[in-house]
Order: C-alpha cells, then structure tokens, then sequence
C-alpha cells in the first residue's frame, strides 16, 4: 500500500528565502512521486514528477526535488521564494502501472510569502 | 490544446437529491479520473475510466457512480445526496506515455449539499 506524509501544513517564507517543503511516502513498489500546486479556486498544476530516470528532478517555475530512497523521502525546494508561489502544495505517489493512474495525495502544505 | 474542462463549476443540491457532474478530457486523452477534495479528508480517488471501463476504483460507497463515452467525456453521478458529499470535484486526465498518475486536471465543480 502507498501513503504520503507531508510534514507542515503551513509554511511561511520572505520572498527571496528557500522554500523547502516536506515529503515523506510509503510504497510496497518502486513509487512514481509527484508534487502538484493548487492556486485559489483552481485545480492542480503538475510541478514536477519523480519515474526512477534521475534522483533529481527540476519542475515548473525553479522548482526542484530529490529522491531519497534511504529517506523514503521527496522533498521540494526553491532558491528563491516569489510572491506568485504563494499555493497550496501536494505531494503525491502513484501506484504505478498495476494501479494506473491512482494517486494518494498527502495532506498538502499551504505556501505563504511575505514581502 | 484546450485543458479540462468541467461542468458546472458550481452546484446547490438539497439533502436526497442527486446530481450529475460532467468532465471533457484534453483531446485525445482517454484516461479520465475523479478526486473528491474536502477540507477534512483532503484529496481521495474515486474511480478511473479508460475507453469507457472503469479499470480503478476508491473507497466510496456505491451512491458515487460514473461513465465515460465513447468520444472519452465522463460523467459522475451521486444519489441521494448527503451533507457529508459537499465538497470539490476535480477531473483529470492523461494520455497512455505519461507516467502513471501523471495528469492534468481540471478546475472542479464546487458542489454545496444544503
């Protein structure tokens, strides 16, 4: 079975500072891990995806995040914090191809950034 | 190409009624999945539609139903409303390439169960 813990539900930065947001996953398989960020009243955008090419992966908008098997973890971060990157968050692991596209999402993280 | 789209992208039920909620995939994408995102469960799977068989299913009860036709556009049904069912109803879909859970979603129907 899979599950996704993600540590903080709320984060807060200044612009300019590191954004790094936690993601910790349980998977009995070899998981494909995403993370999606959510905008007010919007569904969810695909930052980045984890499918075993390379342990770091670099998404949309300076956004990156490292695989770490021994950590069973992947957590995501930015340089530099932006006004616009204030959203929520959600780390996600995939079942794979016996589950398709079924993702477990964690809990999400909610992104503020202040001037 | 135009995203997901979904319809309506607001909706008022009452308590026992039941309601249709519509999703129109990317074109040529033929896998279609419903979350249900609520503030005290967050995000949970429904179900999964590939070229109109459900091939995954979550752990909801069988009040949550839905189809997808042949042109791919799907539809998820919910009878008998209860109070607990109000929430955000979010359609994705994907296209056979794509890792698996990798999708594109829609902006979701907000449904009020009064």
């Amino acid at each position: 079975a899979q599950s996704v813990t993600q540590l903080g539900s709320h984060v807060s930065v200044s612009e300019g500072a590191l954004v790094l947001l936690r993601c910790n996953y349980s998977s009995s398989v070899p998981p494909y891990l995403f993370w999606y960020v959510q905008y007010p009243n919007q569904g969810l955008q695909l930052l980045l995806k984890y499918t075993s090419a390379a342990t770091l992966v670099k998404g949309i908008n300076g956004f990156e995040a490292e695989f770490k098997k021994s950590e069973t973890s992947f957590h995501l971060t930015k340089p530099s914090a932006h006004m616009s990157d204030a959203a929520e968050y959600f780390c996600a692991v995939s079942a794979g191809s016996g589950g398709y596209n079924k993702l477990i999402f964690g809990a999400g993280t909610r992104l503020a950034v202040h001037p | 190409k135009a995203g997901v789209t979904q319809t309506p992208r607001y909706l008022i039920k009452t308590r026992g009624q039941q309601v249709t909620l519509s999703c129109s995939p990317i074109s040529g994408h033929r896998s279609v999945s419903w979350y249900q995102q609520t503030p005290g469960q967050g995000l949970q799977f429904l179900f999964e539609y590939f070229s109109e068989t459900q091939r995954n299913k979550g752990n909801f009860p069988g009040r949550f139903s839905g189809r997808q036709f042949s042109n791919s556009r799907s539809e998820m049904n919910v009878s008998t409303l209860e109070l607990g069912d109000s929430a955000l109803y979010l359609c994705a879909s994907s296209t056979p390439g794509q890792a698996p859970g990798e999708q594109y979603f829609g902006p979701g129907t907000r449904l009020t169960v009064t």
